[in-house]
């Protein structure tokens, strides 16, 4: 089983250049979201899909689009990179959120984001 | 608004001791995760908390859940260097928010 993919691992970007980060899973699960990750700051929500053609705005969803045509993929697209968007991304997914659901969000390794 | 907040941010250990970090938070949920994060990897899931009064242990660690004061803790028992890691609380609301996490390093 390989879980949650992300790729690519490191990318670096100049201001105002457009990118998509890759996001998979195998788990079949519906539940798929998007994390940025800054020091001190823990992980905050950019957005989220609680299934295929379902998507959702969370904490910080300016500068990002998002769009849900499998059950299987995420992809986040950033449209004019700005250096406010270095960080370390993540994909995270589980079965579902809130009750009845009781399954944590498994995480993918993570995207090193440098904008310059 | 949903506020998640961890406290310490930062704890250093001596080998041997307790510690106890805690996670409060601001609005009313019956789910609660912890998970730990080493450095430069992804997050893994440690304990789910269901409901008022849920406590789980694995090893050196135990949670527990207190909805009534919107208060969950994770206490380390005579840590150990392989405990060295940041563990974040995030509550399901859902969707989950997370807190800022707690550094703890594990000193010999």
């Amino acid at each position: 089983n390989a879980g949650v993919t992300q790729t690519p691992k490191f990318q670096v970007l100049k201001t105002g250049q457009s990118m998509t980060l890759q996001c998979a899973q195998d788990m079949n699960h519906e539940y798929m979201s998007w994390y940025r990750q800054d020091p001190g700051m823990g992980l905050r929500l950019i957005h989220y899909s609680v299934g295929a053609g379902i998507t959702d705005q969370g904490e910080v969803p300016n500068g990002y689009n998002v769009s849900r045509s499998t059950t299987e993929d995420f992809p986040l697209r950033l449209l004019s990179a700005a250096p406010s968007q270095t960080s370390v991304y993540f994909c995270a997914s589980s079965y579902g959120t809130g009750f009845p659901y009781n399954s944590p969000l498994h995480f993918g390794n993570g995207t090193r984001l440098t904008v310059t | 608004e949903l506020k998640v907040e961890q406290n310490p941010l930062f704890l250093s250990m001596q080998e041997g001791k307790n510690y106890t970090i805690y996670c409060n938070y601001s609005t009313t949920s019956d789910r609660l995760y912890w998970y730990r994060q080493d450095p430069g990897k992804s997050l893994e899931s440690l304990f789910v908390l269901l409901s008022n009064g849920a406590v789980k242990q694995e090893g050196r660690l135990m949670a527990s859940l207190d909805t009534k004061a919107r208060l969950s803790t994770l206490h380390i028992t005579a840590a150990v260097h392989d405990l060295s890691a940041t563990y974040f609380c995030a509550v399901d609301i859902p969707p989950p928010t997370f807190g800022s996490g707690t550094q703890l390093t594990v000193l010999p």
